[in-house]
């Protein structure tokens, strides 16, 4: 009974390609997040959803489309992959979107771009 | 095997000592704060949050200390043990434009000595 899921675990592709990664969270939370960790452990947010709307936008390229098709699912679709796409991508939910809401992280997609 | 973060600072303790992982702090408007521990090859998991209107909370093992003068996180570890070798963040939450997000630190490496 996994709170927060991610599939692919690993995936593995060449430039170019198009890919999407899911994410589901099964704590009946409002708020889920894409975040990227690259190789040095740095975590940075990309996009926040309450209630299948978009909150958080940061300065992501717009290869990039996160898509909430409802409060228990958000997927992150990359075009056109390029090689500093490479890196961990951990999806989290949290009860809201404020402040003091403990986020809870999946287990992240090792994204690999050759 | 994973990416390892080899730029991450490392702190070495023997097992049963004490263990202190510091973090600074950039914006003073910050309110909220979370320390963050992620395990090899997984997500970031919850350990102990402080709001900024106390300077000190405890849970079961660690303490988290704020310095709000100085802009300054500490989490405190008792009598460490192996199980809590891994990678931990603190994250604080800014409310730019009233937008809640999370900004997680660098993160330090906590190593346990057998």
């Amino acid at each position: 009974d996994t709170a927060v899921s991610q599939t692919p675990k690993y995936l593995v592709t060449q430039m170019g390609n198009d890919k999407s990664i899911k994410c589901e969270q099964n704590l009946g939370h409002d708020t889920m997040y894409w975040y990227k960790q690259d190789s040095k452990k740095f975590l940075k947010i990309m996009f926040s959803y309450n209630n299948k709307e978009l909150i958080i936008n940061e300065t992501v390229p717009n290869r990039f489309s996160p898509k909430s098709p409802d409060k228990a699912h958000l997927n992150l679709h990359i075009n056109s992959l390029e090689l500093g796409d490479s890196a961990v991508y951990f999806c989290a939910s949290s009860q809201g979107p404020g402040s003091s809401y403990e986020q809870y992280f999946g287990p992240g997609t090792r994204l690999t771009v050759t | 095997g994973e990416s390892v973060g080899l730029h991450l600072p490392t702190l070495s303790v023997q097992e049963g000592d004490n263990s202190i992982i510091n973090c600074a702090y950039s914006n003073s408007a910050s309110d909220y704060f979370i320390w963050y521990k992620q395990e090899s090859g997984k997500g970031p998991q919850f350990i102990i949050d402080i709001r900024s209107n106390m300077d000190k909370r405890q849970g079961q093992r660690v303490t988290v200390l704020l310095n709000k003068t100085v802009k300054h996180l500490s989490l405190q570890i008792a009598a460490t043990q192996p199980g809590d070798s891994a990678v931990y963040f603190c994250a604080e939450n800014r409310v730019p434009s009233g937008t809640y997000k999370y900004i997680f630190g660098t993160g330090t490496r906590l190593k346990v000595l057998a």
